[in-house]
């Protein structure tokens, strides 16, 4: 079984859609849960991230982690053309120097 | 130049061949990371390093040899790879203690080995 487990897609949804991305996970010892964006021919890019378990909003981006569940998502709000790239989860035990990744999930918006 | 660079952006390399990946970042931050970015996989973490010295190999082949001579620089030495090494290579970096997490990406070098 992966550390992380996360639907590659592709998700493909008309503009102003809301986006839900998840990642599910098996070691409770995860503390720490990023989301990265990554663009065609860039590197990945941190968009949120958040602590132990709740919710946290960025504008149209709601991060949710519910450790019970070991079930993370990424709820993106009047979802636009711009926001089509690939979703990467990312997660950290305190202390440790290591990200595990999920695979990432291809996201399309269509206008 | 700002943010985390990478040269070349494109390689391509025979199994016999010598080359080395440069990462520099302008950021101000002690750690670096190497990490192997292929199709239909997560991210890999290579190597990292924090304030010069490496703190993690995650048992990667002797082929790839790290090299950080500076908290700005960090390179990836590489010899005698196979075509499976053929990936996208990512250098990231990040302030050590509480905010490992934010790691910053370069735009990734894209190796193809032949």
């Amino acid at each position: 079984q992966k550390e992380v487990e996360q639907d590659p897609g592709p998700l493909s949804v008309p503009e102003g859609a809301i986006v839900s991305l998840n990642c599910t996970y098996s070691n409770s010892a995860f503390q720490y849960f990023m989301w990265y964006r990554q663009y065609s021919r860039k590197g990945p890019e941190l968009l949120m991230y958040t602590y132990s378990s709740g919710n946290k909003e960025d504008g149209r981006f709601t991060a949710q982690v519910d450790k019970s569940s070991k079930y993370i998502s990424l709820f993106i709000r009047d979802s636009q053309p711009s926001d089509s790239a690939t979703y990467l989860c990312a997660m950290r035990i305190q202390g440790a120097q290591k990200l595990v990744f999920g695979q990432g999930t291809r996201l399309t918006i269509n206008p | 130049e700002t943010g985390v660079t990478q040269t070349p952006r494109h390689l391509v390399m025979g199994m016999t061949n010598k080359k080395s990946l440069k990462c520099e970042q302008h950021l101000g931050h002690n750690a670096m990371y190497w990490y192997k970015q292929s199709a239909k996989k997560p991210l890999e973490l290579m190597f990292v390093y924090s304030l010069e010295e490496r703190v993690e190999n995650n048992s990667v082949p002797s082929r790839f040899s790290p090299e950080c001579p500076n908290s700005s620089h960090l390179f990836l030495h590489l010899h005698t790879l196979q075509p499976e090494d053929s990936a996208l290579y990512l250098c990231a970096s990040s302030q050590p203690g509480g905010r490992r997490h934010e790691q910053y990406f370069g735009p990734g070098t894209r190796l193809t080995v032949t």
